[in-house]
């Protein structure tokens, strides 16, 4: 089965561009995370779908951060402006809530450089 | 609050050594679950185990297996005859069982090095 999947892998950006992260959870699969890993802050949990409805978004760090899932396989991460700071791996991970302690799965990453 | 503490920033060993990596988590919560994933230096984050707080028995897979001990609040790692795969950093986290949105918090990690 293929599992969580995420692209761009890599992106270089300027600063004040428009970064646009996608993913597409596990099929099946009924919540959404969106994580960023920092050398800093370790791992960041920014938002939370269930059933393609944002549930927590108390982790998204400002305004120029917003997330989307218009449908059950697919999400985007969106930032605009992006800054030198937006800097890290940005993960997207999916599980089947509703059964106790499910567990979390990762997709490979983005990795986003702003210079 | 839930926290999960790993003060083993960094570890080095020579292979074939056994290696035991610590948890200590905090939670005001009677159930809940622990977890430890694996991140390879490819970046990927590789999901190990899952142990429910009813379970306190100890489990094994192959050269890997892990001590889950409530009265002290630690949920430990070995890695028997490690090997130059087992570089990685690895997570421990905790969730909430009470809730059907599982939000997993992670602990800082613990970056192990297999010397061949």
């Amino acid at each position: 089965d293929a599992g969580v999947i995420q692209s761009p892998r890599h992106e270089v950006t300027e600063m004040g561009q428009e970064v646009t992260l996608r993913c597409k959870p596990i099929s099946g699969h009924n919540s959404l995370f969106w994580y960023r890993q920092t050398m800093m802050r370790g791992l960041e949990l920014l938002i939370y779908f269930n059933n393609n409805v944002p549930i927590d978004d108390s982790g998204m760090p400002e305004d120029r951060f917003s997330a989307k899932m218009p449908n059950a396989s697919f999400s985007t991460l969106k930032i605009q402006p992006s800054e030198p700071r937006d800097s890290a791996v940005y993960f997207c991970a999916s599980s089947l809530a509703g059964v106790r302690g499910n567990t979390i799965y990762f997709g490979e990453g983005s990795w986003l450089t702003v210079v | 609050a839930q926290k999960v503490t790993q003060a083993q920033t960094e570890i080095s060993v020579v292979e074939k050594e056994d290696v035991t990596l610590d948890c200590v988590y905090e939670t005001r919560d009677t159930t809940y679950y622990l977890f430890w994933y694996k991140q390879p230096p490819s970046g990927e984050l590789v999901f190990l185990i899952r142990r429910n707080s009813f379970d306190e028995q100890n489990e094994i897979s192959g050269r890997y297996s892990w001590n889950f001990q409530k009265s002290t609040s630690s949920f430990n790692f070995t890695i028997t005859a490690s090997q130059v795969v087992d570089s990685a950093v690895y997570f421990c986290a905790l969730s909430n069982m009470k809730t059907s949105y599982d939000k997993v918090i992670f602990g800082p990690g613990t970056s192990l090095s297999v010397i061949p």
